[in-house]
């Protein structure tokens, strides 16, 4: 089946450590991909976006994100968490060849960051 | 640039009542648009896609006469609540894809019906 996977529910990292969040994709083509980022009670932010090239992808806040074809993955690190990073990470695809072009969410990781 | 308003950010409604919401694109047109439902601590549900000029296309699930949907501007698309009960409290939120093929989202909605 088609579907979007964030294999950690919440993870807790100490503030200055390194941080990397996982999502997998199941589909027949590679689909655009997305990182999102929503702080309590707030909209979405995009973190940053792959549609294709270069598989290492810069975004905001010294977010990147790493496409791998072999393991359909898009996994988001950051080398040094700060307090203000403690949020919902959202991993997020466009399926291709889809009559309208609606994004499709991961379950989301929840980060909290210890001072 | 890109920038999607939603409004308002919160409404308290009665049951029985309806609620609208709107999701403007302030700088672009948007000839569709997308409507999720988040439940507390869970990922977003797309409802609907809206698209301007035409009728919104649903989700499997998603109660087209409960959740009416409208997208008479390039610029606005609305969500209406109607006959509102306790289970249609949720956060709300629309999105809009952008020139550049990201996608923009409001700051979403949190609907309370009491």
């Amino acid at each position: 089946a088609q579907s979007v996977t964030q294999p950690d529910i919440h993870i807790t990292v100490s503030e200055g450590a390194s941080l990397e969040l996982r999502c997998n994709y199941s589909y027949g083509a590679t689909p655009y991909l997305f990182w999102y980022v929503q702080s309590p009670g707030q909209g979405l932010q995009l973190l940053l976006k792959y549609f294709s090239g270069d598989t290492l992808v810069q975004g905001i806040k010294g977010f990147e994100a790493e496409f791998k074809r072999s393991q359909s993955s898009f996994n988001l690190r950051k080398p040094s968490v700060h307090w203000s990073d403690a949020a919902e990470y959202f991993c997020a695809v466009v399926p291709l060849g889809t009559s309208y072009d609606k994004v499709i969410f991961g379950p989301g990781t929840s980060l909290s960051v210890i001072p | 640039g890109a920038v999607v308003s939603q409004h308002p950010s919160r409404v308290i409604c009665k049951s029985g009542t309806s609620v609208k919401i709107e999701c403007r694109s302030l700088d672009f047109q948007a000839t569709t648009m997308f409507w999720y439902r988040q439940f507390p601590k869970k990922s977003l549900m797309l409802m609907a896609t809206s698209n301007e000029g035409s009728k919104a296309t649903y989700e499997q699930g998603v109660e087209k006469d409960k959740f009416l949907i409208n997208h008479a501007s390039l610029t606005l698309s609305t969500l209406t609540v109607t006959s509102a009960h306790p289970e249609d409290s949720s956060f709300y939120i629309c999105s809009a894809s952008t020139p550049n093929y990201g996608y923009t989202f409001g700051s979403g909605t949190r609907l309370t019906v009491v």
